[in-house]
């Protein structure tokens, strides 16, 4: 069965970065496009980016550009997300969720990580 | 972007039917999916394409729509439906989703 497997809960200081992982499990990692999607504490969802494991090719929602950097590891089917220069505005969920690529919609998701930029 | 409209809160008597709505600044197609979010939970697919049901999802829930105007019905509501509901957009860069429906029961 199709698995994410999302990284812990993080509490970052301000300014700091944070790398944020999701390993999949179940499917064929390199054949499937990974996405990243932040919810904000009582807010709706917002889509990050994605990454094609299967070459590195990377799409970004332009708000986060430069925000994010997303990566995979091929040999351990995990995708990672870094944030950059923190602020109070990234405390957030961020989930993975693997994409339909017909449909566009997303089937499965990680569980989810929580980020705390906090001094 | 596109922007999703979707009515913040309702609430209904089990046993009943209901419909949520999500209203889309441009048209989408049938780009069009819905989600189940409970507390502390990741959002579970429901209804994919404006209308397909998902694998294992009750058939109490039905999706329609095309163009701007989308609904997502529950009939019957059971009390394990309180829960937020969003939209997502797929047709349109970059991928959007509604700011979510807030279900709880009477």
């Amino acid at each position: 069965q199709v698995q994410l497997q999302q990284s812990g809960t993080e509490l970052v200081k301000p300014a700091s970065s944070v790398k944020i992982s999701c390993k999949a499990s179940g499917y064929t990692f390199t054949s499937n496009y990974m996405h990243w999607i932040r919810q904000q504490p009582g807010n709706g969802l917002e889509w990050i980016g994605w990454i094609y494991p299967g070459n590195g090719n990377t799409k970004y929602n332009q708000k986060f550009d430069g925000k994010a950097t997303l990566t995979a590891d091929k040999s351990s089917s995990t995708a990672y997300m870094q944030l950059s220069s923190l602020t109070s505005e990234d405390s957030a969920v961020y989930f993975c969720a693997r994409v339909d690529v017909y449909y566009g919609f997303f089937d499965y998701w990680g569980q989810g990580v929580m980020v705390t930029v906090s001094s | 972007d596109t922007v999703l409209t979707q009515s913040p809160a309702l609430a209904v008597s089990p046993g009943e039917r209901v419909t949520i709505s999500c209203r889309a600044s441009e048209s989408v197609s049938t780009g069009m999916h819905w989600y189940q979010q409970k507390p502390g939970q990741q959002p579970k697919l429901l209804i994919y394409g404006a209308s397909n049901l998902e694998s294992g999802v009750p058939a109490r829930f039905s999706g329609s729509g095309s163009g701007t105007d989308f609904t997502l019905t529950i009939d019957p509501v059971e009390a394990d439906d309180t829960a937020t509901y969003f939209c997502q957009q797929s047709w349109n860069d970059p991928y959007t989703f509604g700011a979510g429906t807030k279900l709880e029961l009477k």
